[in-house]
């Protein structure tokens, strides 16, 4: 069974640019996150969807938004890019019970903003 | 503020020897505990879980122990192996939030010499 996928693995874009980031969750899983790892640090959360509508927000500004689509994959948009926002990106889903369950991570991808 | 967060930050053991791995948290509502493993370049890989309802569960070659009296969380790794090596994260997750939204501590990179 595939994984959480995410794309593109790799992105470079410079200071004021967009960038949208796209996952699929595993098959069957209704909830997709998206947290971001700055290098040397856990992961923090930023937004949680679930059946298309958003559950959570971390606490990061409006520059961030996301959304996610009838099959249950998620983008996830960056506007006005700044430099402090290159990090590792990380999709996860988790199971279709709207409760605390366990996440599974993608490979995440990882931005960076020159 | 409200953390999950870990004592130590680099843990440095022999190969065969018991690992153990320790987490500090501070929010009493937490109800859920997950431990996750992150080798570079890769996203966070679910280990092993607990419900505030348990003080211990054993996985294969893992053990989670959970005080809620010193709101303390451990992962004991037995007969390390090199492919242990990598960044420990714990992770809570609290009642109040609805779905699933993860405080992560910061991490601990372990490391096992043969």
């Amino acid at each position: 069974d595939a994984g959480v996928t995410q794309s593109p693995t790799h992105l470079i874009k410079t200071r004021g640019q967009h960038v949208t980031l796209r996952c699929s969750p595993i098959s069957g899983h209704k909830s997709v996150s998206w947290y971001q790892q700055v290098l040397g640090q856990g992961p923090q959360f930023i937004f949680q969807y679930y059946e298309k509508e958003e559950r959570g927000r971390g606490n990061f500004p409006d520059r961030f938004s996301a959304r996610q689509f009838p099959n249950y994959s998620s983008e996830l948009n960056v506007n006005a890019l700044l430099l402090g926002d290159s990090a590792l990106y990380l999709c996860a889903s988790s199971p279709p019970r709207d409760s605390n369950e366990k996440l599974f991570f993608g490979s995440g991808t990882q931005l960076s903003v020159l | 503020g409200e953390s999950v967060g870990l004592h130590l930050p680099t843990l440095s053991v022999q190969e065969g020897d018991n690992s153990i791995i320790n987490c500090a948290y501070s929010n009493s509502a937490s109800d859920y505990f997950i431990w996750y493993k992150q080798e570079s370049g890769k996203g966070p890989q679910f280990i092993i879980d607990i419900r505030s309802n348990m003080d211990k569960r054993q996985g294969q070659r893992v053990t989670v122990l959970l005080n809620k009296t010193v709101k303390h969380l451990s992962l004991q790794i037995a007969a390390t192996q090199p492919g242990d090596s990598a960044v420990y994260f714990c992770a809570e997750n609290r009642a109040e939030t609805s779905g699933s939204r993860l405080t992560f501590g910061e991490g601990t990179q372990l490391t096992v010499n043969p």
